[in-house]
């Protein structure tokens, strides 16, 4: 079975601009988690879908948005870039019988400068 | 909410034992994980503790008591290998998402 697919694995760009994420789960996993990993915080918690419909949302200003499809392949878009939004971001899904076991991607480097 | 409180770095020995503790606040209680975290990766799960006591899975076991508000991860025989972030994390009940601490990172050496 193939694993969690993040794309792109690695990203720059500058303050202003605006950035789309992409996240294909395993197959079978309905639920996708998106986590900002910096060195300073942590793993925070940004969104969770389960059948296109957003489950969760994390404490992130406006301009960090996201969606599922039907195939369960969720992106990640993130407008007006900011020095401070550059961190790792990482996708995960998991399974509906215990969606704690989460099963992170690669995640995507994003670096604005 | 939950309060996630984690030692930040810890060194052991290899073939050693080493506990890393974890103590959480938060106003419900959904379960306890733990997520090992080698540098430059993705976290993989470890495992997970709903009721009290102690599971075991090979040299790593983990530890809940849900009155006190503390976990605990225990790696035996210890291996070089094993330096990694260790990760504890909580999830109140109901539609709520899965919250990290910031990790112990864990260093083995020789």
């Amino acid at each position: 079975k193939a694993g969690v697919t993040q794309t792109p694995r690695y990203l720059i760009k500058t303050r202003g601009q605006q950035v789309t994420l992409s996240c294909s789960p395993i197959s079978g996993h309905r639920s996708v988690s998106w986590y900002q990993q910096t060195p300073g915080q942590g793993l925070q918690f940004l969104f969770e879908y389960f059948s296109e419909t957003q489950r969760n949302k994390g404490n992130f200003p406006g301009r960090f948005s996201g969606r599922q499809f039907s195939n369960s392949r969720s992106e990640m878009n993130v407008s007006t870039l900011e020095l401070g939004d550059s961190a790792l971001y990482l996708c995960a899904s998991s399974p509906e019988s215990l969606r704690e076991k989460l099963f992170f991607g690669s995640g995507t480097q994003l670096s604005v400068l | 909410g939950q309060n996630i409180d984690q030692p930040t770095e810890m060194t052991a020995t290899e073939g050693a034992i080493v506990q890393i503790n974890c103590t959480y606040q938060t106003s419900g209680f959904n379960g306890l994980f733990w997520y090992q975290q080698h540098a430059g990766e993705a976290p993989t799960f470890l495992s997970y503790n709903v009721l009290d006591g102690l599971e075991e899975k090979g040299r790593f076991s983990s530890f809940l008591s849900r009155s006190k508000g503390y976990s605990y991860l225990l790696l035996k025989e210890l291996q070089m290998k094993d330096s990694a972030s260790y990760l504890c994390a909580v999830r109140d009940p109901g539609n709520t998402p899965l919250v990290f601490g910031k990790g112990t990172r864990l260093s083995v050496i020789a």
